[in-house]
């Protein structure tokens, strides 16, 4: 899987549009990007993927960039429940087997009031 | 659907004791995992599941042992507890099926304290 960076942490005000950086750039031609959040003390919760085309679902809209090597999560309307750690992880839609999802450290998002 | 189930929620441990963390999912996922994430890290896989019988080791599987005699449920039995130990494990699960939509369902974690 290739591997991601991402800021570590940072704020958004309550309302506002909250974007999130992550770089992915030795990503492989059949590799997504998905993006995954823990809310504190639950488990990691499913946001979004993609592959190359820009992604928009009831939660977020994805946008990776045409040479793939970044991606931006973007949450339109920041509220106090979206506070969480933000993972972005590259990897290969594999059928079979350990298809195991790789957490780094993430962006620690703080929705200020 | 309830999801991905996990019991106990907490748990404390004395070094040496043993005990069974618990996982069931109503999803009719072949695919299950349990991972340890310890304070202020990502996850890390201990074992995986791709199907009743099937099991496997992830990256730190030492300590631990699964089964997964039925679809549903996918059980961590820890053996020897150890400070080392001292974590908040996650069970998931997804489906086989090769669709896009290959997300991972977490349960709610249970926290483990050895001491």
């Amino acid at each position: 899987d290739a591997k991601t960076t991402q800021p570590p942490s940072m704020d958004c005000a309550e309302g506002r549009a909250a974007n999130l950086p992550c770089n992915h750039s030795t990503i492989s031609g059949n590799e997504y990007v998905y993006w995954y959040r823990q809310i504190h003390s639950q488990g990691p919760q499913y946001i979004i993927h993609g592959l190359k085309n820009n992604e928009t679902n009831e939660m977020a809209s994805l946008i990776i960039t045409e040479d793939r090597k970044s991606s931006t999560l973007i949450l339109p309307h920041a509220t106090l429940r979206d506070t969480a750690v933000y993972y972005c992880i590259v990897r290969a839609l594999i059928k079979a087997a350990g298809n195991k999802l790789t957490f780094g450290g993430g962006t620690r998002v703080l929705v200020k009031p | 659907n309830a999801g991905v189930t996990q019991t106990p929620k907490f748990r404390i441990l004395k070094i040496g004791q043993s005990m069974t963390l618990q996982c069931t999912q109503d999803m009719n996922h072949n695919y299950m995992y349990w991972y340890r994430q310890d304070p202020g890290m990502g996850l890390k896989l201990i074992y995986y599941s791709v199907g009743a019988g099937i099991t496997d080791k992830g990256e730190v599987p030492n300590g631990y042992n699964v089964s997964r005699s039925t679809t549903e449920d996918f059980p961590l039995r820890l053996e020897l507890a150890a400070p080392s130990q001292t974590s908040v494990y996650f069970c998931a699960s997804r489906s086989s099926v090769a669709a896009a939509q290959e997300t991972q369902y977490f349960g709610p974690g249970t926290r483990l304290l050895v001491l």
